[in-house]
């Protein structure tokens, strides 16, 4: 089993949906939960970071972490065509010198 | 957010020959950078570990002798794909974490093309 497990889609949602995209992880010491969203050919881009279990909200997107499940989502709300990028859930288990850990990635297509 | 640079932003060089990329945190200064590798349709994929001042730790299969790192000062440190192929050919991406906390900031990237 990996570390983080997640779905790679594709994921095509049109204008104006609500998108929900989510990892799975195995290692309980993680406590440091990021997403990020890649463009093609650009290096990723932070989108949220969370600390241990609870939501965070950022405009229109929202990152919820579930440790107890081990499972964290990254909603967006009134998706635009703008958004269309693979997105990519990242987890370590502290702020110093342990790399990231990723997922595959979702590449996401929001149509017009 | 705290800000990481590379440089260059793209190369294309011949077999053989040897390249250096440049990673910079602008704005804080980064104890530590990763150095990951990414093909196309991919995730990422990390390649060595490396903290101010000492030597890397460099993941499983990857060659420390081909890809020689240097993390000589807080904001900078430096890859250098040595005897460069064309299956060293990807994209290569660093990432910082700061003395303050600053976790998770990625620089833009180099392309690399090795003819």
């Amino acid at each position: 089993q990996k570390e983080v497990e997640q779905d790679p889609g594709p994921l095509s949602v049109p204008e104006g949906a609500i998108v929900s995209l989510n990892c799975t992880y195995s290692n309980s010491a993680f406590q440091y939960f990021m997403w990020y969203r890649q463009y093609s050919r650009k290096g990723p881009e932070l989108l949220m970071y969370t600390y241990s279990s609870g939501n965070k909200e950022d405009g229109r997107f929202t990152a919820q972490v579930d440790k107890s499940s081990k499972y964290i989502s990254l909603f967006i709300r009134d998706s635009q065509p703008s958004d269309s990028a693979t997105y990519l859930c990242a987890m370590t288990r502290n702020s110093g010198n342990t790399p990231l850990v990723f997922g595959k990635g979702t590449r996401l297509s929001v149509i017009a | 957010g705290a800000v990481v640079s590379q440089h260059p932003s793209w190369v294309i060089c011949k077999s053989g020959t040897s390249v250096k990329i440049e990673c910079r945190s602008l704005d804080f200064q980064a104890t530590t950078m990763f150095w990951y590798r990414q093909f196309p349709k991919q995730s990422l994929m990390l390649m060595a570990t490396s903290n101010e001042g000492s030597k890397a730790t460099y993941e499983q299969g990857v060659e420390k002798d081909k890809f020689l790192i240097n993390h000589a000062s807080l904001t900078l440190s430096t890859l250098t794909v040595t005897s460069a192929h064309p299956e060293d050919s990807s994209f290569y991406i660093c990432s910082a974490t700061g003395l303050a906390g600053e976790l998770g900031y990625f620089g833009p990237g180099t392309r690399l093309l090795v003819l």
